[in-house]
């Protein structure tokens, strides 16, 4: 089983509509967890960090579910400007790589007129 | 400005030829990393650094080297590129571990012909 797995996409959305990522991690003992958003060709750029208590910043929210180890993040009035790969990153404490960053593969979200 | 700073931006190269790729930031973070994307990969961790003089290989290191004699310099070092490391880079620092989130450089884009 991959260490952070999300749904590849492409997400096609009209402007306006709620689009949702999730994502799942593999190993228990991970300890942060954030959302990056990467334009094409540039670097990432943290979107949201992710706790267990969820949180919002705007038109976005992101939940940490610990038990079923899941991530998620809801985009609601998605903009042009939203359409991107959504990154959802794990940091975990263990083994020799202690803060290492895993990346999931991506979610591409496309927002069209 | 905070920033993490790579040079140089493209690259292209010839197998064998010894190049350097600069990563320098000016935040005062303790831990740096390098990164390497490659399209349907994702995101695969280099070498990584938790200090000056403290360096350890992530999941890909193998054909490159790093150093870290000051704190705000991370390069990257491959001593006989070969056309699999044709690659986009990404060299990222943070201030605790990770655990706030990683700054990115903007990438260096390397071709190994």
């Amino acid at each position: 089983r991959k260490e952070v797995e999300q749904d590849p996409g492409p997400f096609n959305v009209p402007e306006g509509a709620t689009v949702a990522f999730n994502c799942t991690y593999s190993n228990s003992a991970s300890q942060s967890f954030f959302w990056y958003r990467q334009d094409c060709r540039k670097e990432p750029k943290l979107l949201m960090s992710v706790y267990s208590s969820g949180n919002e910043d705007g038109r976005f929210t992101a939940q940490l579910n610990r038990a079923s180890q899941y991530i998620s993040l809801l985009i609601r009035d998605s903009k042009l400007s939203d359409s991107a790969t959504y990154l959802c990153v794990v940091i975990g404490n263990y083994g020799g790589s202690q803060g290492n960053l895993i990346f999931g593969k991506g979610t591409k979200l496309s927002v069209k007129p | 400005e905070a920033q993490v700073t790579q040079n140089p931006r493209y690259l292209i190269t010839v197998t064998g030829k010894k190049l350097t790729v600069t990563c320098s930031q000016n935040m005062n973070h303790e831990y740096m990393s390098w990164y390497r994307q490659d399209p349907g990969l994702g995101l695969r961790q280099i070498y990584y650094s938790m200090n000056v003089e403290v360096t350890d290989k992530g999941d890909v290191p193998e054909g490159y080297k790093v150093s870290r004699k000051e704190k705000r310099n991370f390069p990257l070092i491959l001593e006989s590129p070969s056309p699999n490391q044709t690659s986009l880079y990404f060299c990222a620092s943070s201030e605790s571990r990770g655990i706030e989130g990683y700054t990115f450089g903007s990438g260096t884009r390397l071709t190994v012909v």
